[in-house]
């Protein structure tokens, strides 16, 4: 298996355009979650998806910020307008649903976005 | 509600020198811990876990950890580090099917 693909690794952008960033999931899991990474913050989850559906959104920092999983094997994070404080790497983790005690995540080697 | 305190954001380490980074963690009810490892521009990595069994566990890098219930905690040693060592280290704990909680992480720095 490939593991978690993220794409694309890096992405620099302007203020006030529209970033997506995409996550592949290892085939067979079936619980996806988005992470942000920063210094200030460290290890921030943003949304957790069981079976295609959000589960906990309560992490999205404010409306500019939108995940969709519209199959098993793909999911986007999106972020419009975006802005400088938006700057960090984006990670993409997945699991088999009710494994985790056992196996953890699997981790994407994640995206780095940088607004300017 | 369940959380997980790493005491030390940085631990900086000479070479071949031991270490041991501190984690502690909070639950009422079965723990399942893990340590997950961040080399610089990578994801995490799972290191190692504890599930059950014996409170001792050690990963194929030569780093291991040890389960204390009475003190709450799960510090993650080497005896000897190495300048590929050098990373951020994460101590999670799931206290649920599906949930993985991580702490803040502890940058290791590997001094010459």
């Amino acid at each position: 298996d490939a593991g978690v693909i993220q794409s694309p690794r890096h992405e620099v952008t302007e203020m006030g355009q529209e970033v997506t960033l995409r996550c592949k999931p290892i085939s067979g899991h079936n619980s996806l979650f988005w992470y942000r990474q920063t210094m200030m913050r460290g290890l921030e989850l943003l949304i957790y998806f069981n079976n295609n559906v959000p589960i906990d959104d309560s992490g999205m920092p404010e409306d500019r910020f939108s995940a969709k999983m519209p199959n098993a094997s793909f999911s986007t994070l999106k972020i419009q307008p975006s802005e400088p404080r938006d700057s960090a790497v984006y990670f993409c983790a997945s699991s088999l649903t009710g494994t985790a005690p056992y196996y953890g995540y699997t981790f994407g080697s994640g995206t780095r976005l940088t607004v300017v | 509600a369940q959380s997980v305190t790493q005491l030390d954001s940085q631990v900086p380490v000479f070479e071949e020198a031991p270490v041991e980074l501190r984690c502690n963690y909070s639950s009422s009810v079965s723990v399942y811990l893990f340590w997950y490892v961040q080399y610089p521009n990578q994801g995490l990595q799972l290191l190692l876990k504890y599930l059950s069994g014996s409170t001792l566990v050690e990963s194929i890098n030569g780093f291991e950890a040890e389960f204390n219930k009475s003190q709450t905690s799960f510090h993650l040693r080497k005896p000897s580090v190495h300048i590929s060592d050098t990373a951020e280290y994460f101590c999670a704990v799931s206290p649920s099917a599906d949930k993985i909680i991580f702490g803040k992480g502890t940058r290791l720095h590997i001094l010459p």
